[in-house]
């Protein structure tokens, strides 16, 4: 089945820098490849998606990167500001069939102020 | 839109007592809704896929008949965990998807944070 590791586990940047978690699935049939947000306590909030036939996509100051043949995904946040911290999860749907969701192991982002 | 109602948001219960958990969603009608368990400082983990009308679908390892999964319409599904034990105590959120499709986002309720004493 797909595997989804997730890199760092932990992310400390000084306010203004910016920080990049890295993602890597194991199935090429995945397609579709969403970042979420969760702070303490609360839902998990999509921020970012990406899908198989792009390579890119910007929001503001959140960008997803996505490169098939290795098989891996990145998200950027650039400017950090104190609110960006959180856990952010990666996730890769969409094998086999099914539109379930394998999450990565999350990223605990600390901005420094 | 795309919002998905959880209740309770809290539940303390004493060993052995079964407990339900509702997910609706309030504006779309979701033929699909999706069941998570997340331990403290850890991911989610699928635990069943809930399909209306129908079985739901277990990961391997979730034990079907401890929590049993109720999907009567296209706006509610329900967990109900039976004869909770201390080891079943997390946070149990649900999440469903505006159109059955894999490139679709899925929307999360705000979960349940389930204490067994």
């Amino acid at each position: 089945g797909e595997n989804v590791e997730q890199h760092p586990s932990t992310l400390s940047v000084q306010e203004g820098d910016s920080a990049v978690i890295k993602c890597t699935y194991s199935d090429s049939a995945s397609n579709y490849f969403p970042w979420y947000k969760q702070e303490l306590g609360k839902r998990p909030q999509l921020i970012i998606d990406i899908r198989s036939n792009v390579g890119e996509k910007k929001d503001q100051r959140i960008a997803v990167t996505l490169n098939k043949t290795a098989k891996h995904f990145s998200l950027h946040i650039t400017e950090t500001q104190p609110e960006d911290s959180a856990v952010y999860f990666c996730a890769a749907s969409g094998t086999s069939g099914t539109y379930k969701y394998i999450f990565g192991t999350g990223t605990r982002l600390k901005v420094l102020a | 839109g795309a919002v998905v109602s959880q209740h309770p948001s809290r539940v303390i219960c004493k060993s052995g007592t079964s407990v339900k958990i509702e997910c609706r969603s309030l504006d779309f009608q979701a033929t699909t809704m999706f069941w998570y368990r997340q331990f403290p400082k850890q991911s989610l983990m699928l635990m069943a896929t809930s399909n209306e009308g129908s079985k739901a679908t277990y990961e391997q390892g979730v034990e079907k008949d401890k929590f049993l999964i109720n999907h009567a319409s296209l706006t509610l599904s329900t967990l109900t965990v039976t004869s909770a034990h201390p080891e079943d105590s997390s946070f149990y959120i649900c999440s469903a998807a505006v159109s059955p499709s894999s490139n679709q986002p899925q929307h999360f309720g705000d979960g349940t944070r389930l204490s067994i004493l």
